[in-house]
């Protein structure tokens, strides 16, 4: 069974264009995220999402929008894409450390975006 | 400054050989620290937290140096299955759940 899941894998698409990335967790964790890996291969949080609620959202242009229908499930929607987007894109999911849980983060498989 | 630097290497060893990565952390209330593996076109795993006292899982050491602001992880009899990127990931305590990945070091066991 996969712990977190991704969906697509890959996306090739133009700039311009909006696109949508899904991640989901049956882990059971409260906590999810989603990061980007540019080509230095740094890895930068992008947001986070407790119990459903925003608690992160870093400096990330407003084209950017992610949305969680529940705890188990992290979107990410794109607009506009541009050519600087490209990169692969993480979700990864942990128990909330405040109720004692562990602050381990399990990720995804990744999304190769590629904006042409 | 970087919240979190490490050599990007490659590191080039032999099977065998021992071979240590530092990461250096700019704040110094830090108090979570760990070490991630991530093999080519993979995503991340957690190797191994980092804990005040150090730890050891089998050929991997793990230190915390507080007062120079690095931690250190130290692989003993490297293995071809070693070749991979460490990225060292620190949890700053004034941001709840986030957590600042280094760019990592990349290992390179040759035969």
């Amino acid at each position: 069974d996969t712990a977190v899941s991704q969906t697509p894998k890959y996306l090739v698409t133009q700039m311009g264009n909006d696109k949508s990335i899904k991640c989901e967790q049956n882990l059971g964790h409260d906590t999810m995220y989603w990061y980007k890996q540019d080509s230095k291969k740094f890895l930068k949080i992008m947001f986070s999402y407790n119990n459903k609620e925003l608690i992160i959202n870093e400096t990330v242009p407003n084209r950017f929008s992610p949305k969680s229908p529940d705890k188990a499930h992290l979107n990410l929607h794109i607009n506009s894409l541009e050519l600087g987007d490209s990169a692969v894109y993480f979700c990864a999911s942990s128990q909330d450390w405040t109720s004692g849980g562990q602050e381990t983060q399990y990720f995804g498989p990744g999304t190769r975006l590629l904006v042409l | 400054r970087k919240e979190v630097e490490q050599d990007p290497g490659p590191f080039n060893v032999p099977e065998g050989a021992t071979v240590a990565f530092n990461c250096t952390y700019s704040n110094s209330a830090s108090q979570s620290f760990f070490w991630y593996r991530q093999d080519c076109r993979k995503e991340p795993k957690l190797l191994m937290s980092v804990y005040s006292s150090g730890n050891e899982d089998g050929r991997f050491t793990a230190q915390l140096n507080r007062a120079s602001q690095y931690i250190s992880l130290l692989i003993r009899d490297s293995k071809l299955s070693d070749s991979a990127t460490y990225l060292c990931v620190v949890d700053p305590p004034q941001d709840f759940n986030k957590f600042y990945f280094g760019s990592g070091t990349k290992l390179n066991v040759k035969p």
